[in-house]
């Protein structure tokens, strides 16, 4: 799996949307960009997935560079809650796609 | 409800006793993961197994064992090996669902060595 590179914090204040940004240079054609958040002391939730499409759910935005080296997951309007590690991973769409590497996340801290 | 038991939440270990971290997973899943977490750090990876009765080392697999007998089963034993096996350790397993081959996690197991 390719790693990624992630800022190792950022502050947004509440309202605002949070844009947490990831690099993944070396990902290849068949890896997807998937997020996921981490709220202290429990096991980390996924957010949103994406392959080279920008897509959207109730929760973010992901928006996907045209030549895949990164990508940023917007939290349009941050709250207190959104409070968390963020980390961004790429693995392929494959169930069994071997090991899964986690980097050290972003800690992004929502401020009333 | 399907998803990832690990147990139990909060365990003391002796220092030279083996400890023995329980995941059951309901979601039919094939492959299974052990995370590592270190306070204020991110997840390493120990063990993972795609298949029963078969598993792989992550980057930080010794001191620890695992076992795959049933699909739905993944436990990890800390041994006496390990020198500092303080830390919250994370379950996890994918497959494949609405939300694509997204990896799940249990609620994580503290161990504590005292």
């Amino acid at each position: 799996d390719a790693k990624t590179t992630q800022p190792p914090s950022m502050d947004c204040a509440e309202g605002r949307a949070a844009n947490l940004p990831c690099n993944h240079s070396t990902i290849s054609g068949n890896e997807y960009v998937y997020w996921y958040r981490q709220i202290h002391s429990q096991g980390p939730q996924y957010i949103i997935h994406g392959l080279k499409n920008n897509e959207t759910n109730e929760m973010a935005s992901l928006i996907i560079t045209e030549d895949r080296k990164s990508s940023t997951l917007i939290l349009p309007h941050a709250t207190l809650r959104d409070t968390a590690v963020y980390y961004c991973i790429v693995r392929t769409y494959n169930t069994n796609a071997g090991k899964s590497t986690f980097g050290d996340g972003t800690t992004l801290t929502v401020k009333p | 409800d399907g998803g990832i038991t690990q147990s139990p939440k909060y365990l003391f270990r002796k220092e030279g006793q083996n400890v023995t971290l329980s995941c059951e997973q309901n979601l039919n899943h094939d492959a299974m993961y052990w995370y590592r977490q270190d306070p204020g750090q991110g997840l390493r990876l120990i063990y993972y197994s795609q298949i029963v009765n078969d598993f792989q080392k992550g980057d930080i697999a010794e001191g620890y064992s695992v076992s795959r007998e049933k699909k739905e089963s993944f436990p990890l034993t800390v041994t006496s090996a390990q020198k500092n096996p303080t830390a919250f350790y994370l379950c996890a397993s994918t497959g494949y669902s609405t939300s694509g081959n997204t990896i799940y996690f249990g609620e994580g197991s503290w161990l504590t060595v005292v």
